[in-house]
């Protein structure tokens, strides 16, 4: 069964201080890696696909790699509008659009 | 930025009643999916609609869920009789191809009382 966990659940962080969001999943086959950002009630905003080991993906703070295992996020010098959910999700083969979630990792950056 | 649209945004409805959430996917997108979140758990996946045809179902998603497509704009879900244990942010999202990042929508948050 298509699993993804995620950890830690909750993360504080200092203004400027880096540190990485670990995301493991196991998967029959995996299609693609996803990283959302979610905010309170809103929903998932789009971030990063990442679709074999060894892929590295960089959006200003944000940087995401892949190994055959896991994922991480990492965050770099963080903002307090970094303070998000950070959500990690699987598409498996065999499937047709169906993604996994994980229960996600509430970041908060203080300033 | 093109958007995936929802209506309502906040909707209370009596346990047994139909109802139906919409949604405007990006004009250009061929999937379309509906996914829910529960208050403090994990977003799930419900299904997913190409070609005005469902591909995938979870296990979720039994009679009293349905989806349509009625025009060239809209995707709603429809559920028959609402039950308590529905109450959850529904979310619509859509895709140009089914291996990418997908849009999601802000949502409709679902009460049954």
């Amino acid at each position: 069964e298509d699993q993804v966990t995620q950890s830690p659940e909750a993360l504080r962080l200092q203004e400027g201080e880096s540190s990485s969001l670990n995301c493991s999943y196991t998967v029959s086959g995996l299609r693609g890696l996803f990283w959302y950002r979610q905010d309170p009630g809103k929903g998932p905003e789009f971030l990063f696909t990442l679709y074999s080991a060894g892929e590295e993906k960089e959006k200003e703070r944000l940087k995401a790699t892949l190994t055959k295992k896991e994922s991480f996020l990492h965050i770099t010098a963080p903002k307090p509008e970094d303070s998000a959910t950070y959500l990690c999700a699987v598409h498996g083969s065999g499937n047709t659009g169906k993604l996994i979630f994980g229960q996600g990792t509430t970041l908060q950056v203080k300033p | 930025e093109p958007e995936v649209t929802q209506t309502p945004s906040h909707q209370v409805t009596q346990m047994g009643q139909e109802v139906i959430l919409r949604c405007v996917p990006i004009s250009n997108h061929l999937y379309f999916y509906w996914y829910r979140q529960i208050l403090g758990q994990k977003v799930e996946f419900l299904v997913s609609f190409y070609n005005n045809e469902i591909s995938e179902k979870s296990e979720i998603f039994d009679d009293q869920f349905s989806v349509e497509r009625p025009d060239g704009s809209n995707f709603t879900l429809k559920i028959r009789s609402t039950k308590l244990e529905d109450s959850a942010m529904y979310f619509c999202a859509s895709s140009v191809f089914d291996r990418e990042g997908y849009t999601f929508g802000s949502g409709t948050r679902l009460t049954v009382v």
